[in-house]
């Protein structure tokens, strides 16, 4: 099956500074990923879309500027937490829609993200 | 707008036996998809299965499968022979055709004893 790589596992960061989140399809191309974060024992909120060449759509609700998202390639979203607080740990996880032979949606990894 | 809801934040069984974890939605689409997925302690999503609105059967996967009544917009999902391994939240999701976003229900957390 199709496979959506997720990158860092984990990460701490000191509050104040800019972490990067990055999302890669691995064998398929994808115009399209899904941001989502998913606090603990919650479901997934929706944050935003990354769209190939064009700007993310975001959810209502979700800062632009806090969360930065780039999608400059068909197999690379990256999401950037600035100037992160504490109220930003969480967990982020990305999402990648295969376009044909599939339905369902490709998951990675996840992001476990703690601000200190 | 679709919502999903599954009304049982924690399910418990004992190994070996079976547990159904409920799910029901609303829409007035008429041709979606809905999905279960796995979240383990990893909490990697994993798709457990997947049932396409317009397929009156039913579908399985091993241990694994769904009761699914359109005209009452239930999904359930029912688990055989439960393994520890099967201990995990549960999401339920529905995706209109044509959408690439899914609608996740709550959760239900699954945990089987030994």
């Amino acid at each position: 099956g199709a496979v959506v790589s997720q990158h860092p596992s984990r990460v701490i960061c000191k509050s104040g500074t800019s972490v990067k989140i990055e999302c890669r399809s691995l064998d398929f191309q994808a115009t399209t990923m899904f941001w989502y974060r998913q606090f603990p024992k919650k479901s997934l909120m929706l944050m935003a879309t990354s769209n190939e060449g064009s700007k993310a759509t975001y959810e209502q609700g979700v800062e632009k500027d806090k969360f930065l998202i780039n999608h400059a390639s068909l197999t690379l979203s990256t999401l950037t937490v600035t100037s992160a607080h504490p109220e930003d740990s969480s967990f982020y996880i990305c999402s990648a829609p295969y376009l044909t032979g599939h339905t369902e949606a490709f998951f990675g990894q996840g992001t476990r993200l703690t601000v200190v | 707008a679709q919502t999903v809801t599954q009304s049982q934040p924690e399910m418990s069984v004992q190994e070996a036996e079976t547990v159904t974890l409920s799910c029901t939605y609303d829409t007035s689409e008429n041709n979606y998809y809905l999905f279960w997925y796995k979240q383990p302690p990893s909490r990697q999503m994993i798709l457990v299965i997947r049932q396409e609105a317009y397929k009156q059967q039913n579908a399985t996967e091993n241990r694994f499968s769904v009761n699914f009544q359109k005209a009452a917009k239930s999904f359930s999902l029912k688990i055989s022979d439960s393994q520890l391994g099967d201990t995990a939240m549960y999401f339920c999701a529905f995706k209109p055709e044509g959408s690439y976003i899914p609608t996740f229900g709550r959760g239900t957390s699954l945990i089987v004893h030994p």
